[in-house]
């Protein structure tokens, strides 16, 4: 089955110790989002690839990057975690930007920052 | 202002029985589209129902229905013959033609718990 594939499923990270996450899709999609959902709220947008377009928000820490090498595979870098980064990050697809196509997520990466 | 409004913070039913999750939004475009998610405790984000807003029949999908009513600017989720894995989160979304810009809108989210 097409699916997005997001590894790893929980992370442990020290405080201030880069860690990256990643997101595959076999659903040749040509957008791809990098979500932070905290407890109890909704996801909240980091940044997403329109094709190699990088898009980020204007409230997106610097401190979160992403890489796109390929249509397949998307990275969220986050190069020095802090207690507050502690969090389920979701990545997700859709076939264009149209009111039409639903996004489709992957199963998450539960962060945790210690 | 909110673009999706959740009014429900929480929601009960008894296994078996229908339950309806409202969702109110705010648009001044004529073409959206609307969405259920489902997001049970493992974390991942599930689509669950479309409803775009040409389309004149309430979408339907299995035991989820859509009650679109336009006029209204509601999109309630309608879910019939509960089962006891339907308590989960449940996020009403919105998309509006906004491109290259982040045009998906999620409310803040329903927490369904079927009773058994």
């Amino acid at each position: 089955d097409a699916m997005v594939i997001q590894n790893p499923r929980y992370q442990v990270t020290q405080f201030g110790k880069p860690v990256t996450l990643s997101c595959s899709q076999t659903l040749n999609h040509n957008v791809m989002y990098w979500y932070q959902q905290k407890s109890s709220q909704a996801p909240k947008l980091l940044f997403h690839y329109y094709d190699k377009d990088f898009n980020n928000e204007a409230d997106t820490p610097d401190n979160f990057q992403s890489r796109r090498p390929n249509t397949s595979f998307c990275f969220l870098d986050i190069r020095s975690p802090g207690l507050g980064d502690a969090a389920m990050y979701l990545c997700a697809t859709s076939r264009g930007q149209g009111v039409g196509p639903p996004l489709h997520f992957g199963n998450g990466t539960r962060l945790t920052v210690t | 202002a909110q673009k999706i409004t959740q009014t429900q913070p929480g929601m009960f039913v008894q296994e078996k029985e229908a339950v309806t999750l409202d969702c109110t939004y705010d648009t001044s475009d004529q073409s959206y589209g609307l969405f259920w998610y489902k997001q049970p405790s493992s974390g991942e984000m599930i689509f669950l129902i479309y409803q775009g807003s040409y389309d004149e029949q309430n979408a339907t999908e299995g035991r989820y229905s859509l009650n679109f009513q336009k006029a209204r600017k509601s999109a309630n989720l309608v879910i019939s013959a509960s089962q006891l894995g339907d308590s989960a989160m449940y996020f009403c979304a919105m998309r509006e033609p906004l491109t290259g810009a982040n045009n998906l809108f999620f409310g803040t989210g329903t927490r369904l718990t079927v009773i058994p």
